[in-house]
């Protein structure tokens, strides 16, 4: 069975912490993405990666950065968490761009206080 | 930024009815819409992928329409389960990217 594997479920980290979520795939996908789902705002896209190596910001890339060093895996990172950065995050990949349906991982529920 | 809207934004269904909602996205350079499930607790899983004007796809009692020319694409759930609570999300695809509506919650009461 394919899987996009998030290491954790819930989180709970301190304002000012550096954070890291990671994200797994094991589809040998090109296409990876992060997304942020809030209450009324839908999943928002906070960065995306078409290739080893390649990251492209997505609508709300602030505060955020990305780290893809191999295929499989793509980090996103909250540099120094705070407050408005509490959500859930999704991790996603496909094996196209476009026409190809996303396989998203069970989600990460973040909580800075 | 592309806008990409679903109504309504809830649901209430009884058990046993038919329902269908709504995903309104820009109608000019077309590429691909799709459709997700979400349930409680799980992942957004793929329902479809629509790429054609006037594409009809089926899966199981769930169905889709698609219109690109008017920028819109029907959900059609026929004779509603309890297991059919969920949220369901449009997606669209523009500007190298999935733009996603903010989803219809469906409820199906017993």
């Amino acid at each position: 069975d394919v899987k996009v594997t998030q290491s954790s479920r819930y989180l709970v980290k301190r304002t000012g912490e550096k954070v890291f979520l990671e994200c797994v795939q094991d589809m040998d996908h090109e296409n990876m993405f992060w997304y942020r789902q809030d209450p009324g705002l839908g999943l928002r896209l906070i960065y995306f990666s078409y290739d080893v190596k390649m990251k492209e910001k997505g609508d709300i890339p602030e505060g955020y950065s990305v780290s893809r060093e191999k295929k499989e895996r793509f980090s996103l990172i909250l540099e120094s968490a705070s407050t408005n950065q509490t959500s859930m995050y999704l991790c996603a990949s496909s094996l196209c761009r476009g026409a190809c349906g996303y396989t998203f991982g069970s989600g990460t529920r973040l909580t800075v206080v | 930024i592309l806008n990409v809207e679903q109504s309504p934004q809830s649901l209430h269904v009884q058990e046993g009815d038919s329902t269908n909602f709504t995903c309104s996205f820009p109608s000019s350079n077309f590429y691909a819409l799709h459709w997700y499930r979400w349930e409680t607790a799980k992942s957004p899983e793929a329902l479809f992928v629509m790429t054609l004007n006037g594409d009809e796809k089926k899966k199981g009692r769930i169905s889709a329409t698609l219109n690109t020319k008017e920028g819109y694409s029907y959900l059609y759930i026929k004779g509603s389960q309890p297991e059919d609570s969920a949220t369901y999300l449009c997606a669209f695809w523009g500007a190298q990217k999935l733009v996603f509506g903010q989803g219809t919650r469906l409820t199906i009461n017993p």
